[in-house]
């Protein structure tokens, strides 16, 4: 069965520094990850999938099959980075799995 | 374009009443989720389709049931409400196809089983 872990349920940094939220993940097949974010009174929203290697909002993620692990990566925080944080899995069977989220505090 | 709909948005139940969860998607999208949001332990899938009149399980199936009669309308009901099923309530649909990828979230449902 596949599971995503993430590791740290807060996270908390000043603006300016650099910022990792972990996500690593098991599944015997080929998955598509994704990070998603929700904001204070929003709806989760997409952040970034594997597949489509950009940047957004200045975010990265690289997949690491070797280490099943696909980390969230930001060179400098910002305060409006405040959010929680989900990284997410899609099997084979087009089920989406989430982790438990990582709540991300960026102080000034 | 509304997206997805969910109704109601809040609800109180007594332990062992019924209910229903209305999620409703304007996206012509194949997929469709029921998730449960609760602190500490993040999303987790209760059921979802693939298709309308197809339905699966996912990790927390027990005490839920569902059902996708129509392709835009996927509902999530609990036939005798427990107090472990007070939990804020996210449906979720997507395209099919290979990469079908980005989940469309709505606002979620707030429900406490007194």
């Amino acid at each position: 069965a596949q599971r995503v872990t993430q590791p740290e349920k807060l996270l908390s940094v000043f603006k300016g520094a650099p910022v990792e939220l972990k996500c690593n993940y098991s599944y015997s097949g080929s998955p598509e990850l994704f990070w998603y974010v929700q904001y204070s009174r929003q709806r989760l929203q997409l952040l970034l999938r594997h597949i489509s290697r950009e940047s957004i909002k200045g975010f990265t993620a690289d997949l690491n099959k070797g280490e099943t692990s696909f980390h969230l990566k930001k060179p400098f925080a910002q305060e409006e980075d405040s959010a929680m944080y989900y990284c997410a899995l899609s099997g084979e069977v087009n089920d989406m799995r989430f982790g438990a989220g990582t709540r991300l505090t960026v102080k000034p | 374009n509304a997206g997805v709909t969910q109704t109601p948005k809040f609800r109180v139940l007594k332990t062992g009443q019924s209910m229903t969860l209305l999620c409703a998607q304007d996206m012509n999208h194949e997929y469709m989720y029921w998730y449960r949001q609760d602190p500490g332990m993040g999303l987790r899938l209760i059921h979802y389709s693939v298709g309308e009149g197809t339905t699966a399980k996912g990790e927390v199936p027990d005490g839920y049931n569902v059902s996708r009669l129509k392709k835009q309308n996927f509902l999530l009901g609990l036939e005798s409400a427990a107090p472990s099923q007070t939990s804020v309530y996210f449906c979720a649909s997507r395209r099919s196809g290979a990469g079908a990828g980005e989940l469309f979230f709505g606002e979620g449902s707030r429900l406490t089983v007194l």
